[in-house]
């Protein structure tokens, strides 16, 4: 059984662009959750999608935006990169809502900015 | 909403000891506690989880407690191996919806 798969796996972006990250989950997840981890930092909540509906959000500003597809898989939008979005980006997946479930992580994705 | 402290944020220790990892976490409605392990360059693998109605849980040389009156947690490793060495995460989860992580600690066991 395939893992949550995320895509892609590097990616360079210059400072104002927009950048859109991809997020398929495990197979029979419905519940899809983003992480920030910038270098030396803990994991910072970003969003969660369940049932194609946005749950909640971190506190992040809003060119943090995203959605989740029918299929359960998400995508991130960054808009208007800045230097400190620099970070690994991860997507999680749990098969049911709350907190209280096994998530698995995906790979995550390494978001540079210059 | 949820807070959660790890400690130490860094642990060395020689290959065949034991590695000790402490949380707290402050919503007393948390009721689900995993523990992940981040090799470079990947993402946290769960490890290990436990959950409120359990005090303890063991999975080979990697075990869990949990003390709920405190709102501490701690994952254990015994016999450290030199593969052992990651960052690991705690997380909290089940009173906000959001699983909610501590910062980290990177254990190094020295062979």
């Amino acid at each position: 059984e395939a893992g949550v798969t995320q895509s892609p796996t590097h990616l360079i972006k210059t400072r104002g662009q927009q950048v859109t990250l991809r997020c398929s989950p495990i197979s029979g997840h419905t519940s899809v959750y983003w992480y920030q981890q910038a270098l030396g930092l803990g994991l910072q909540f970003l969003l969660w999608y369940d049932e194609g509906e946005e749950r909640n959000r971190g506190n992040f500003p809003p060119r943090f935006s995203g959605r989740q597809f029918p299929n359960y898989s998400s995508e991130l939008n960054v808009n208007a990169l800045e230097l400190e979005d620099s970070a690994l980006y991860l997507c999680a997946s749990s098969y049911r809502s709350g907190a209280n479930t096994e998530a698995f992580f995906g790979q995550g994705t390494r978001l540079t900015v210059v | 909403g949820e807070n959660v402290e790890q400690h130490p944020s860094t642990l060395s220790v020689q290959e065949g000891d034991s590695a000790v990892i402490k949380c707290t976490y402050s919503d007393s409605a948390s009721n689900y506690f995993p523990w992940y392990k981040q090799e470079l360059g990947k993402g946290p693998q769960l490890i290990i989880d436990i959950r409120s109605n359990v005090g303890e849980k063991k999975d080979q040389r990697i075990a869990v407690t949990l003390n709920k009156t405190a709102k501490h947690f701690s994952l254990h490793i015994t016999e450290t191996q030199p593969e052992d060495s990651a960052v690991y995460f705690c997380a909290a989860g089940g009173g906000s919806y959001i699983p909610t992580f501590g910062r980290g600690t990177s254990l190094i066991v020295h062979p």
